[in-house]
């Protein structure tokens, strides 16, 4: 079983701040990298498909890096908003199978 | 809504049942991914199904099993059901078979619990 790491496990910050945390996974074999953010009682919503060394991509105030050769990606907020609180998951993908992290929670207080 | 159905939203059975959860992928989607999630655990990939046939099996036990059908639906089978089995089963959809290129589309689970 691959090990899929995010750090900090949660996370509190001040409405406005900006914020970021990683996913590390093996650089070997790798194949994609999937974000996904989920809110309490819901499903995960997709952020981000990386496959791509130097991939950076963009939605809003989110935006990812990626980097295949050391096996991290980062996730950052700009200016958080209550909203942007949830659970903050990354999803590597090897082969044809997806190895899941355990997830960043995210507070953002007001 | 991201287009993704699952039924049942609940279900409530006893050790050593045989349960069937059903997913309906969103429109045009060809692929669809089971995961499971228990309470001590992540997200964890059961198994995967591109336009009617096995694509991917992850950590699924032999006593699960699944199938996607001709209009793409799937259903995923547990029997003879342990308290372990307990968990929320999420489907997801995906317009591609590999995984690499496309986002997966989250259904909104059906929560398990064996008694």
């Amino acid at each position: 079983i691959l090990n899929v790491e995010q750090s900090p496990q949660s996370l509190h910050v001040q409405e406005g701040d900006s914020t970021n945390f990683t996913c590390s996974f093996p650089s070997s074999n790798f194949y994609a990298l999937h974000w996904y953010r989920w809110e309490t009682a819901k499903s995960p919503e997709a952020l981000f498909v990386m496959t791509l060394n130097g991939d950076e991509k963009k939605k809003g105030r989110i935006s990812a890096t990626l980097n295949t050769k050391e096996g991290y990606s980062y996730l950052y907020i700009k200016g958080s908003q209550p909203e942007d609180s949830a659970t903050y998951l990354c999803a590597f993908l090897t082969g044809n199978q997806f190895y899941f992290g355990t997830g960043t929670s995210l507070t953002v207080i007001p | 809504d991201s287009g993704v159905t699952q039924t049942p939203k609940h279900l409530i059975t006893a050790t050593g049942q045989r349960v069937t959860l059903r997913c309906s992928p969103r429109s045009g989607d060809l692929s669809v991914y089971w995961y499971q999630q228990s309470l001590d655990q992540g997200l964890q990939f059961l198994i995967q199904y591109y336009n009617g046939e096995e694509r991917a099996k992850g950590n699924i036990l032999e006593r699960f099993s699944a199938q996607q059908f001709p209009d793409l639906h799937s259903e995923l089978n547990l029997s003879s059901l342990e308290l372990g089995d307990s968990a929320l089963y999420f489907c997801a959809s995906s317009v591609d078979s590999s995984g690499r290129y496309n986002e997966q589309f989250f259904g909104p689970g059906t929560r398990l619990t064996v008694l």
